[in-house]
């Protein structure tokens, strides 16, 4: 079976500039979380989904959005990038909302 | 404080030593933890789900502790091939969200 997949792999924005990220879970799972990683911390949580609703949001700007879609991928928003939106964004998929499995993520650099 | 703490290390230990990580959590409400493993530049793996009776898979053993907070993690028998970061990972007050530590970096030399 497929893992998640997240795209792009990679990308170069510059300040003030829109991103759009994208997420398939693994086949089966409903739940979708999205994690923001900065070098040398742990993912620091910021959207979760599960059947298509926003079940939880971490602290994190208005600028940061999320959607699920029927089919259950789901795609992360971000306006008004800052150099400080660098990082790496990962996507998790859980059956539930337990036991969670990372995609390869987005390596974002804002310039 | 911190939700989730580590002792970010590094670690460095040779081939074949047993080495124990410990992770501390504050919220005293939280159910469900985890251990993952990140290489350098990849996404954090998940290495073992923590239950409360403790649980061993191969080289591996996870224990909790609720009456202190704290989880660890046990390797025996290091390889080189375990050098990563080790993440802890509690959830949230809703339950749906993971806090990971910062993570505790392990180094096995030939």
């Amino acid at each position: 079976d497929a893992g998640v997949t997240q795209s792009p792999t990679h990308l170069i924005k510059t300040r003030g500039q829109h991103v759009t990220l994208r997420c398939s879970p693994i086949s089966g799972h409903k739940s979708v979380s999205w994690y923001q990683q900065v070098l040398g911390q742990g993912p620091q949580f910021i959207f979760q989904y599960y059947e298509k609703e926003e079940r939880g949001r971490g602290n994190f700007p208005d600028r940061f959005s999320a959607r699920q879609f029927p089919n259950y991928s789901s795609e992360l928003n971000v306006n008004a990038l800052l150099l400080g939106d660098s990082a790496l964004y990962l996507c998790a998929s859980s059956l539930t909302t337990d036991e969670q499995y990372f995609g390869p993520g987005t390596r974002l650099t804002v310039t | 404080r911190k939700e989730v703490e580590q002792d970010p290390g590094p670690f460095n230990v040779p081939e074949g030593a047993t080495v124990a990580f410990n992770c501390t959590y504050s919220n005293s409400a939280s159910q469900s933890f985890f251990w993952y493993r990140q290489d350098c530049r990849k996404e954090p793996k998940l290495l073992m789900s923590v239950y409360s009776s403790g649980n061993e898979d191969g080289r591996f053993t996870a224990q909790l502790n609720r009456a202190s907070q704290y989880i660890s993690l046990l390797i025996r028998d290091s390889k080189l091939s375990d050098s990563a970061t080790y993440l802890c990972a509690v959830n949230t007050d809703s339950g749906y969200a993971l806090n990971f530590g910062k993570g505790t970096s392990l180094l096995v030399t030939p």
